[in-house]
């Protein structure tokens, strides 16, 4: 079953303004990741977000955590054709079953028109 | 250093026939999955294996086999092909972490389009 589940499916946005995606996750995790995926490309790590972090930067990337809420966002700013792609959350579930595997959501396929 | 390679990239079986797509990582990775993409299901995780000569069962297991013969290779066997197994399928390798069960960043390879008719 899928652990996570991003929001909203489809995103399409004009080159220059910011890119918000959610993320809900059903049960504890150890971290919560962000991975890109170009059309016909294989997945991209793009940030790792422990569970006791609350907030992560990687450039033009901004990754929040709020476990109360089994939550996430990732925010793209000022956003470039290049980005246009599907971005994935994946979850790294704890304990038990889970350990070692990422469960993947569905994606946000984002549009970026220049 | 070319990551995470998959063969063959596409490949079209009639019902009934079977297959092994393999994997190669090169980065001396302990973990290695595989993962089939469907069209509006996300990723879902087949089998998986935490080191040379061990494998488990992930989400989807049924009508796959796998092989964890040597470290640098994963291979996934489909014995019996059915339609239901048209997919994507991706390999993915990741580190030994330090914490025990905590899975780190995964590294994938580009993908293998398969057909079954």
């Amino acid at each position: 079953s899928q652990q996570g589940e991003e929001d909203p499916q489809a995103l399409s946005i004009q080159e220059g303004e910011n890119a918000t995606m959610n993320c809900s996750y059903k049960t504890s995790i150890n971290n919560l990741q962000w991975y890109r995926q170009n059309s016909g490309r294989g997945l991209v790590h793009l940030i790792l977000i422990r569970s006791n972090e609350r907030e992560k930067h990687s450039g033009r990337l901004r990754v929040t955590l709020d476990t109360s809420k089994k939550s996430s966002s990732l925010l793209i700013t000022a956003s470039r054709a290049a980005d246009t792609a599907s971005y994935f959350c994946a979850t790294d579930a704890f304990p038990g079953a889970g350990s070692y595997q990422l469960t993947f959501g569905k994606g946000t396929k984002l549009s970026v028109i220049p | 250093n070319a990551g995470v390679t998959q063969t063959p990239k596409f490949r079209v079986l009639k019902t009934g026939q079977s297959m092994t797509l393999l994997c190669a990582q090169d980065m001396n990775h302990e973990y290695m999955y595989w993962y089939r993409q469907d069209p509006g299901m996300g990723l879902r995780l087949i089998h998986y294996s935490v080191g040379e000569g061990t494998t488990a069962k992930g989400e989807v297991p049924d009508g796959y086999n796998v092989s964890r013969l040597k470290k640098q290779n994963f291979l996934l066997g489909l014995e019996s092909a059915a339609p239901s197994q048209t997919s994507v399928y991706f390999c993915a390798s990741s580190r030994r972490t330090l914490t025990s069960g905590f899975t780190g960043e995964l590294f994938f390879g580009e993908g293998s389009r398969l057909t079954v008719l």
